[in-house]
């Protein structure tokens, strides 16, 4: 999972498979937003919750919100190459006015 | 989609020079930020800025930063001087509404800067 000061996480898996990214907040949030990141390029939102969704889907991707243990997951059902990428998730700041995120994971869809 | 752009790509500098990082935001958008990440860290908030002045910054603003969108041509970020700590990928981002909960936030490829 990431969050706080831990080193970005590595996840490699076969096509096909399914992955859950889980990551967990320290401050109180309405929303969480998992964005995707490419090589070379700033992050895109990709999906996001709020706190009275337990649950959110958009195609392929799954996301979870337990308000109470503030954590959120990300899943993908049977991943492609394609979804190679850095994930994050982020929060609003107590302020409202920008977001907070995680160290992120870098997952590897492989043939 | 919307696109934010960001010039240079890449900037190598010498420590205790000055650097403006440039960002066109989305055409239509109000509120901007910069953040920024250390390689293998998470991406960091540095400001946002609206209506032509800072709303929050956080600790890494430190006072050599400083940011400004004359006329509503480009969104910078100078740093002046740099320090060694400020080598980083700094990221803009903008959006139509304050980009904390809902309003979302669209990012630039980001400005890979080197201080030597």
């Amino acid at each position: 999972s990431q969050w706080g000061e831990e080193n970005l996480q590595a996840l490699s898996i076969q096509e096909g498979e399914d992955v859950t990214m889980n990551c967990s907040y320290k401050t109180y949030t309405t929303v969480v937003h998992w964005y995707r990141q490419d090589s070379g390029r700033g992050p895109a939102l990709i999906i996001l919750i709020r706190s009275n969704e337990r649950e959110k889907r958009s195609g392929r991707l799954r996301a979870t919100l337990d308000t109470s243990s503030q954590s959120s997951s990300l899943s993908i059902t049977a991943a492609q190459c394609e979804d190679t990428a850095v994930y994050f998730c982020a929060t609003a700041a107590n302020s409202g006015t920008y977001q907070r995120f995680g160290t992120g994971t870098k997952l590897q869809v492989v043939p | 989609g919307p696109k934010v752009l960001q010039i240079p790509s890449h900037q190598i500098i010498d420590m205790g020079q000055m650097v403006t990082l440039n960002c066109d935001p989305v055409s239509n958008h109000l509120y901007f930020y910069w953040y920024k990440q250390i390689l293998g860290q998470q991406m960091e908030f540095l400001v946002n800025f609206y209506n032509g002045k800072v709303m929050e910054k956080s600790k890494l603003f430190k006072d050599q930063f400083s940011v400004e969108r004359p006329d509503g041509s480009y969104f910078t970020l100078k740093i002046q001087p740099t320090a060694l700590e400020d080598s980083a990928v700094y990221f803009c981002a903008s959006s139509s509404g304050l980009g904390g909960n809902y309003a979302e936030q669209f990012f630039g490829p980001g400005t890979r800067l080197t201080v030597l």
